[in-house]
């Protein structure tokens, strides 16, 4: 069975700061990764989507990348701001068309004004 | 634009009791699926669809009952409520069941059985 591990589980960094945020996977043959933001008492939005024939993805400060020799993610955020505060997490897709998502349990980031 | 639309937003209800949790996207998604969220154990997938009228079981499927009837429309039914099933529920769609596209989800439906 799959499973995924993030770490850190919390974080807290000063405002201006670059941060790294990794995700882990059991089974390292991972064919899509989705990386998350959910803030509290809300849904998930769909931050960063690596598809099976890629390797990294960028939108704005956000980058994510995926080692699939590993099976490991790593989400990059620069620049942080306050507004970046929230939880982040990493899912992913162990089978090609099983669209069963393995969600890590998240980091908790707090960026400190 | 209204996405993934969740209701109720908070329930309570006593064991033994059933309901229906009601989830609608006005996206023309093909998939559709629905999560819970425990403290300590993450999401977990309770059943999902990948078009009208095909729906199949997730990891967690036990207690919950499912139908898709209509692209919009994906209803999760509590059979008999148990404490046990006390979680924040999420629906959540995408365009293509193939994982190419971005998973969109609801606000989320926070139910408590006492």
């Amino acid at each position: 069975k799959q499973e995924v591990t993030q770490i850190p589980a919390a974080l807290s960094v000063p405002e201006g700061e670059n941060l790294v945020l990794n995700c882990s996977f059991t089974d390292s043959a991972i064919y899509n990764l989705q990386w998350f933001r959910q803030d509290p008492g809300k849904g998930l939005t769909s931050l960063l989507l690596i598809q099976s024939s890629q390797r990294e993805q960028t939108s704005g400060r956000l980058n994510a990348s995926l080692d699939k020799s590993s099976g490991r993610s790593t989400l990059y955020i620069a620049a942080s701001q306050p507004g970046d505060s929230a939880t982040y997490l990493c899912a992913g897709e162990s089978g090609a068309g099983s669209y069963q998502l393995t969600f890590g349990k998240g980091t908790k980031l707090s960026v400190i004004p | 634009n209204a996405g993934v639309t969740q209701t109720p937003k908070f329930q309570v209800l006593k064991t033994g009791q059933s309901m229906t949790l009601q989830c609608a996207q006005d996206m023309n998604h093909e998939y559709m699926s629905w999560y819970r969220q425990d403290p300590g154990m993450g999401l977990r997938l309770i059943h999902y669809s990948v078009g009208a009228g095909i729906t199949d079981q997730g990891e967690v499927p036990n207690g919950y009952n499912v139908s898709r009837s209509t692209t919009e429309d994906f209803p999760l039914r509590l059979l008999s409520a148990a404490p046990s099933q006390t979680s924040v529920y999420f629906c959540a769609s995408s365009y293509s069941y193939e994982g190419d596209s971005p998973l969109h989800f609801g606000n989320g439906t926070r139910l408590t059985v006492t």
